[in-house]
């Protein structure tokens, strides 16, 4: 099973802040939190991921909890390609374990 | 670099049919993956190889099979086709270290009449 829960929807309005979370109780001392997105009919495509520090890349932010028991992924200037499915998964960086998508969280990007 | 490639894109299939999905990916990736994605659902992994002659089953790998020979390829199986295998095909691929970022590819959309 997936370890992590996310809400099943949300809307934001374009131009605005998106901020997604994701509950990880369980997760343990050597997972890193990834987050992924698909567009519609699309393949997903990573978008970030992190340990334990928030991190910043091109397209978003990771802000982690310091119990690393939960986390956001900030679109900081939501746009409607922005609208897509996004997913949070938590693994280790060098397994060999298996990946489990969850359900994952579609977001609206509404003009 | 052209990243993880799958063939076909589309296919239409009767009932018992067999084909195979062939996936090849250029990132010397130990790793690759299938997963299936039914209309309007998530992702559901069907199996995964740590490496070339290794595979290993993940949530539905009932009515498929894969096999590993190369680093390369990773093509999955389906053996007697079935309505309930209509779906859309992804096979995706990752590093064993450094970064466990997983590359997917465009997917394989497939019916079964």
């Amino acid at each position: 099973d997936a370890k992590t829960t996310q809400p099943t929807s949300m809307d934001c309005a374009e131009g605005r802040a998106a901020n997604l979370p994701c509950n990880h109780s369980t997760i343990s001392g050597n997972e890193y939190v990834y987050w992924y997105r698909q567009i519609h009919s699309q393949g997903p495509q990573y978008i970030i991921h992190g340990l334990k520090n928030n991190e910043t890349n091109e397209m978003a932010s990771l802000i982690i909890t310091e119990d690393r028991k939960s986390s956001t992924l900030i679109l900081p200037h939501a746009t409607l390609r922005d609208t897509a499915v996004y997913y949070c998964i938590v693994r280790v960086e060098t397994s060999y374990d298996k990946v489990i998508f969850g359900p994952g969280t579609s977001l609206s990007v509404i003009p | 670099n052209a990243g993880v490639t799958q063939t076909p894109k589309f296919r239409i299939l009767k009932i018992g049919q067999s084909m195979t999905l062939q996936c090849t990916q250029d990132m010397n990736h130990n790793y690759m993956y299938w997963y299936r994605q039914d209309p309007g659902m998530g992702l559901k992994l069907i199996y995964y190889s740590v490496g070339a002659g290794i595979t290993d089953k993940g949530e539905v790998p009932n009515g498929y099979n894969v096999s590993r020979s190369t680093t390369e390829d990773f093509p999955l199986r389906l053996e007697l086709a079935a309505p309930s295998q209509t779906s859309v095909y992804f096979c995706a691929s990752s590093w064993s270290v450094e970064r466990n970022t997983i590359y997917f590819g465009e997917g394989s959309w497939l019916t079964v009449v």
